[in-house]
């Protein structure tokens, strides 16, 4: 079965610097989508960025960037000038299956990032 | 905007009761999924349904069922509440994916159930 695995249970940053949070995964699939979702304090699971795996580049939305490495299996979440906003528990998520074209996703045990001002 | 709501964003409930948890979302989805989260553990999908009274297993279904009804309603039900399950319970949507593509989950706010 395939597994995520964050092993930073919690994180701080000072606001407008850089923050990194890891995260491995465990598959046999060669192809293959991987998530970051962030959860601020109104609960609200948000979509912060996709990769998919057959793309060697790394996918950038504004100052969210990931590094994948494939054959380490690995999917790191990088945040530039964090911004307090940015505070919330983040989850690493990685699809699957599809069954009848829904998605299952495993998801990480989550870490909590705290961005200090 | 997509937008999943939960009934109740605090429940509490006895041991023995049966519960109903309800989500509702407005995109005409076809996709709707039930996690449970904890603390250390993430989120873990219970139940699924890609369709009106289809329902599939997730990871951990013991314990709970699921009703779809109607498209945009999904119901997850536990039948004889047990304090192991207090957590908390997101719903999400999504449209179907075909092929290799990929559809973004939409989440609904939680409801977080406290079993006494």
């Amino acid at each position: 079965a395939q597994t995520v695995t964050q092993s930073q249970p919690e994180m701080s940053v000072q606001e407008a610097e850089t923050v990194t949070l890891s995260c491995t995964y465990d598959t046999s699939e060669s192809d293959y989508y991987l998530f970051w979702y962030k959860q601020p304090p109104s609960r609200q699971m948000i979509l912060v960025i996709r990769q998919e795996a057959y793309k060697q580049q790394n996918a950038t939305e504004n100052r969210f960037s990931v590094n994948f490495q494939k054959a380490a299996k690995s999917f790191s979440l990088k945040i530039s000038d964090s911004q307090l906003g940015d505070a919330a528990m983040y989850f690493c998520a990685y699809r699957s299956d599809i069954i009848q074209g829904a998605q299952k996703l495993v998801f990480g045990q989550g870490t909590r990032l705290t961005i200090n001002p | 905007d997509v937008k999943v709501t939960q009934s109740s964003r605090y429940l509490v409930k006895r041991t023995g009761e049966k519960v109903f948890l309800e989500c509702v979302q407005d995109m005409d989805h076809e996709n709707m999924f039930w996690y449970r989260q904890d603390p250390g553990l993430g989120l873990r999908l219970i139940y699924f349904s890609y369709d009106v009274k289809m329902k599939e297993k997730g990871d951990i279904p013991e314990g709970y069922s699921v009703s779809r009804e109607k498209k945009e309603r999904f119901s997850l039900i536990l039948e004889s509440a047990s304090t192991n399950q207090t957590s908390m319970y997101l719903c999400a949507s999504s449209p179907p994916v075909a092929g290799d593509s990929y559809n973004e989950q939409f989440f609904g706010p939680g409801t977080r159930l406290t079993v006494l």
